[in-house]
């Protein structure tokens, strides 16, 4: 158990919709990170928030935004859902957010299927 | 961000060594590299990392080459439990702040 809580461990919902995931951060992490992870795409780096702020940005869609609470827990809301965002995401939290040295703890993920 | 080369698969016995190599030949002075592996049905979980010097850890050791072009994961007996897909990374801390890019990894198959 990483310490990294995730909700909901699945998802089920249908093209166009809109859908919030959830992620708690080990306590003491200040960092949060999102993945996503396809079958054609592999693991992709997807937005890291560091004590309530954006601090990078990878390949995340426009329909996709972020954001971290003051408790430092984040929540990945999804919009305009397409075929192809089904996936697993991962969300992930380290302690400074500097990469170097800052281990990544990941969560058990949440499959989102869209039908 | 720096590449890495990896093998797609490899295959180890029980209780033997596994070494996983991992090519990065456009390195730069100021990149870590940094290994990860995924279980099955889980998200990956941090495995070592290093800089310039071989690293030790409760996990696996890390080799470094001396021209940093290359490194070495290092599994000194696989279990059953260590059947996974590794990934080597390079992490520049002045530009990448915590982003992870994935490669393709190696698929590891652990014999009984």
């Amino acid at each position: 158990d990483s310490g990294v809580t995730q909700t909901p461990k699945h998802l089920i919902t249908a093209t166009g919709q809109r859908v919030t995931l959830r992620c708690s951060p080990r306590s003491g992490d200040l960092s949060v990170y999102w993945y996503q992870q396809s079958l054609d795409q592999g693991l992709q780096f997807l937005i890291q928030y560091y004590n309530g702020e954006e601090r990078a940005k990878g390949n995340i869609l426009e329909r996709f935004s972020a954001q971290q609470f003051p408790d430092l827990h984040s929540e990945l809301n999804l919009s305009s859902l397409e075929l192809g965002d089904s996936a697993l995401y991962f969300c992930a939290s380290s302690v400074l957010g500097t990469g170097v040295g800052d281990e990544q703890f990941f969560g058990p993920g949440t499959r989102l299927t869209v039908l | 961000d720096a590449k890495t080369t990896q093998p797609n698969s490899m295959e180890s016995n029980e209780e033997e060594p596994v070494h996983l190599p991992c090519n990065h030949s456009t390195i730069s002075g100021t990149d870590y590299i940094h290994w990860y592996r995924q279980l099955p049905s889980q998200g990956p979980e941090y495995v070592i990392h290093g800089l310039t010097s071989n690293v030790n850890n409760r996990m696996a050791s890390l080799a470094i080459a001396e021209d940093r072009k290359s490194s070495t994961l290092i599994l000194h007996r696989a279990t059953l439990r260590d059947a996974a897909v590794y990934y080597c990374i390079l992490i520049n801390g002045g530009t990448s702040y915590g982003k992870l890019t994935f490669g393709q990894g190696t698929i590891l198959t652990v014999h009984p």
